[in-house]
């Protein structure tokens, strides 16, 4: 079992450019997540998926989109990238919402000039 | 302000050092979860405690609730290279769950 792949590991984009992060679990769980770690702020859930066909808001959405495509791959989508969203991007999965074992994904390393 | 406070936010130790780290918050929590980062990696889940004043053990770590269910500690003892990495405390309350900024830790050999 890979566990949870994050694709890619790293990117560099323009201001205002577009970009989709993967992500695909292979542990049958419900629910997944998509955080942001920035130095000196932890992880900050920026929306999460708690089933198959729904997505909710997390802490810090702004500027971001997400598709449950199906109950394997979550992604996450930056419209229009700003300077402010460099950061390391972690999807997780756990079988049930908080409280449950996540299982996070190796991240991926975007910078936006 | 975070959540969930966590101190020191750096350490830095010689092998064979006992060291202890603190996760601490005003607000009660139903868990609280700890994670190990290494560099290049996501976190992986060590412990999760629920009940206030829990003491839970991972070899040569020990984790305790506190009896109010707002802050946590982890103590390491004669900390070995293997346990350099970010030490993650997570609060859980209802479907919410918050980390803390975590706790760098370097173990020198």
């Amino acid at each position: 079992n890979a566990g949870v792949t994050q694709t890619p590991k790293f990117q560099v984009l323009k201001t205002g450019q577009s970009m989709t992060l993967q992500c695909a679990q292979d542990m049958n769980h419900n629910s997944m997540y998509w955080y942001r770690q920035d130095p000196g702020m932890g992880l900050r859930l920026i929306y999460y998926s708690a089933s198959e066909g729904t997505t909710d808001k997390g802490e810090v959405p702004n500027g971001y989109n997400v598709s449950r495509l199906n109950k394997r791959e979550f992604s996450l989508r930056l419209e229009s990238a700003a300077p402010s969203q460099t950061s390391v991007y972690f999807c997780a999965s756990s079988q049930g919402l908080a409280g449950h074992t996540q299982y996070f994904g190796p991240g991926t390393r975007l910078t936006v000039l | 302000t975070q959540l969930l406070e966590q101190s020191p936010q750096f350490l830095s130790i010689q092998e064979g050092e006992n060291l202890t780290v603190y996760c601490n918050s005003s607000s009660v929590f139903s868990s609280l979860q700890w994670y190990r980062q290494e560099p290049g990696e996501g976190p992986v889940l060590l412990v999760t405690v629920v009940t206030g004043g829990e003491v839970k053990k991972l070899k040569r770590l020990t984790f305790q609730f506190g009896d109010a269910r707002k802050d946590s500690s982890l103590h390491i003892t004669a900390a070995q290279p293997g346990d350099t990495g970010l030490y993650l405390c997570a609060g859980v309350n209802n479907n919410d769950m918050r980390f803390g900024a975590g706790t760098r830790l370097t173990v020198k050999p």
